[in-house]
């Protein structure tokens, strides 16, 4: 039973540009969330997709987008991008939307932003 | 003021030392999570808490609803516990997961 996977693990960008990173759940769960995770510090919550919708947000702009597909898989999509967007994104995926049961984790991207 | 606040912010222990790490939050919550990250960044959820405790193999964990605490005890620490710890809190539907800082713990042999 695979786990969460997600590509790619790394990804180097120069500023300005647009990167697409992607996450497939666990098999079973429906629901997809995505953070930052920059050096030193405790992962930040982007957003939660189920049913294929943005469900939560948490405080990022709207230069962060996303998508999830029929077959629960998501995309997490940042545009003119920034030094600071350097950081870990992970993804999380869960079987429920209120965060009530475990979450499984995949071993997330590294994007450096030059 | 954090929403989570984990203590002590690093942490050094001797091979077979008792561990307890602590986790406060300032808000309602519905679950906390304990979860484990090693260098590279993979996370492993640890314990999904609501009330009371639970317990796998030498970790236990405890929360205490009406104090807004939880803690995570490793007994007989191994060097191979040494890893980031973070603890997480949701405050149920249509609410996001907030993360603590996370605490390091390194463990010598």
């Amino acid at each position: 039973d695979a786990g969460v996977t997600q590509s790619p693990t790394h990804l180097i960008k120069t500023r300005g540009q647009q990167v697409t990173l992607r996450c497939s759940p666990k098999s079973g769960h429906d629901t997809v969330s995505w953070y930052q995770q920059a050096l030193g510090q405790g992962p930040q919550f982007i957003f939660q997709y189920y049913e294929e919708e943005e469900r939560q947000r948490g405080n990022f702009p709207d230069r962060f987008s996303g998508h999830q597909f029929p077959n629960y898989s998501s995309e997490l999509n940042v545009n003119a991008l920034l030094l600071g967007d350097s950081a870990l994104y992970l993804c999380a995926s869960s079987a429920d939307r209120a965060f009530a049961t475990p979450l499984h984790f995949g071993n997330g991207t590294r994007l450096t932003v030059t | 003021k954090n929403e989570v606040e984990q203590s002590p912010q690093n942490l050094t222990a001797q091979e077979g030392e008792f561990i307890t790490i602590n986790c406060s939050y300032s808000v309602g919550i519905s679950a906390l999570h304990w979860l484990q990250q090693h260098p590279g960044g993979g996370i492993v959820s640890l314990f999904m808490l609501s009330s009371g405790k639970k317990k796998h193999g030498r970790l236990i964990a405890t929360i205490n609803i009406q104090e807004k605490h939880s803690s995570l005890h490793i007994t007989a620490s191994h060097p191979r516990d040494s890893a980031v710890y973070i603890c997480a809190v949701s405050g149920g539907a249509n609410s996001k997961l907030t993360f603590g800082k996370g605490i390091t713990l390194s463990v010598r042999p």
